[in-house]
């Protein structure tokens, strides 16, 4: 079985800010990792993956993220952020194996600031 | 539209009550999941189906809760003798069969449950 733990429920910085959201991840078995975020009022939408080959993953609005397998981590940062990046983030995991279902954590607020 | 689509948007009801809520996932994707996020935390799976057959149901709660999907599109999950602990967002996603290991799923926009 798969867990994910987000440290930060809520993120508060200023707009063009660095950020960092913080994701760790338990596995008894290899794992492909995500990051999805959710828009006020919107559904929930894939924002950027971990499958295999680079360890480092970018999404097309500049977040990036970084597969670390011995600290079991997979944190999500932004250079410079924007008031349009001010919604909830939240990392999942599944296992390589099987149709294993998709397991979040419990997300983390990110409010960008003027 | 061409994205997932729940109805309704909003249910409120009364402790004891049953409760149907619909899940229509994009045309062509066989693999259909139901979550429940509940205040403040993550979607916690309930069940998925690949195709017409419930594929993995270990995530439902209890007997209380079930979910078709008769001919492997539109599901249906169901709520008997509701209770006010059963109130959260029921979020439905749906993935393309190439999609389905890789985690790439397409969410509705959820299901707000409320009993009173």
């Amino acid at each position: 079985a798969q867990s994910v733990t987000q440290l930060d429920s809520q993120v508060p910085v200023f707009e063009e800010a660095p950020v960092e959201l913080r994701c760790n991840y338990s596995s008894s078995v290899s794992v492909y990792l995500f990051w999805y975020v959710q828009y006020p009022n919107q559904g929930l939408q894939l924002l950027l993956k971990y499958l295999s080959g680079s360890t480092l993953v970018e999404s097309i609005n500049g977040f990036e993220a970084e597969f670390n397998k011995s600290q079991t981590s997979f944190h999500l940062r932004k250079p410079s952020v924007h008031i349009s990046d001010t919604a909830e983030y939240f990392c999942a995991v599944s296992g390589y194996s099987g149709n294993t279902p998709l397991v979040f954590g419990k997300g983390t607020r990110l409010s960008v600031i003027a | 539209g061409a994205g997932v689509s729940q109805t309704p948007s909003n249910k409120v009801t009364e402790k004891g009550k049953y409760v149907e809520l619909r899940c229509d996932p994009i045309s062509g994707h066989t693999a259909l999941y139901w979550y429940r996020q509940s205040l403040g935390q993550g979607p916690e799976f309930l069940i998925y189906f690949q195709g017409t057959g419930a594929a993995d149901d270990s995530g439902l709660p209890n007997d209380r809760f079930f979910a078709v999907r008769p001919e492997g599109s539109v599901s249906t999950l169901k709520i008997q003798r509701t209770e006010r602990g059963d109130s959260a967002v029921y979020l439905c996603a749906s993935s393309h069969p190439g999609q389905m290991n890789t985690g790439e799923l397409f969410f509705g926009e959820g299901s707000r449950l409320t009993v009173l």
